[in-house]
């Protein structure tokens, strides 16, 4: 089954400490995102990556890094110098082409107290 | 920056009855994205439109991309239990970067008590 996947659902971390947020996804889709939502609040864009070894920052970029080493990978990590990191991460990708078209992974929910 | 208005904020619905939503902004978009979201889940892309006057359907909903650009709809008839969930719209300006997806910050659908 062609998809994107995040993992791990549910992620806790103690206040200062980096954590990494997985995404893979075998749609062989060229472009991918990563974007945070908040209660009641639309999906907001963090990073994303049109090629691989080449990423853009987003409109909430302070406080957070990426990777883009593979085409099917895209992991976020999420820094001590991120004031609110408690968040739902949402990951997604699409095809050059269409890129307006991103389809999302199913999310990973990070608590951090 | 961009916001999309998404209205209404929710609502409530009894099975069998239609549902129509919409989204405007003050800019003009060249892609209008609607989306479903169950929670805990990533958002699931239902319905994509591309050209001004658009109309569009998926099964029960059906989506028009305004004419004036500025505003999208959506409409859902005989709506089922499963239908409730949030709904997104999300729309990307001219001219935007690959990752210039704005969104709305959802109607969320529940069912009448």
């Amino acid at each position: 089954d062609g998809g994107i996947t995040q993992s791990p659902k549910y992620l806790f971390r103690k206040e200062g400490q980096n954590v990494t947020l997985s995404c893979e996804q075998n749609l062989n889709h060229d472009a991918m995102y990563w974007y945070r939502q908040d209660p009641g609040q639309g999906l907001r864009l963090i990073y994303y990556s049109q090629i691989v070894n080449d990423f853009q920052k987003g409109d909430i970029a302070e406080g957070y890094s990426v990777s883009r080493e593979k085409k099917e990978s895209f992991p976020l990590t999420v820094t001590s110098a991120q004031k609110n990191p408690t968040a739902f991460y949402l990951c997604a990708s699409s095809f050059s082409g269409r890129a307006r078209e991103q389809y999302f992974g199913p999310g990973t929910r990070l608590t951090v107290t | 920056g961009q916001q999309l208005n998404q209205s209404p904020q929710s609502m409530f619905i009894q099975e069998g009855e239609d549902v129509s939503m919409n989204c405007t902004s003050s800019s003009i978009f060249n892609t209008w994205l609607w989306y479903k979201q169950d929670p805990g889940e990533g958002p699931v892309l239902l319905i994509a439109l591309y050209k001004a006057g658009e109309l569009t359907s998926n099964g029960r909903l059906t989506a028009q991309f305004g004419i004036t650009r500025k505003d999208s709809f959506l409409n859902i008839s005989a709506s089922i239990p499963s239908d409730v969930g949030i709904y997104f719209c999300a729309g990307q300006l001219p001219g935007g970067s690959q990752g210039n997806l704005i969104f709305g910050k959802g109607t969320k659908l529940s069912v009448k008590p």
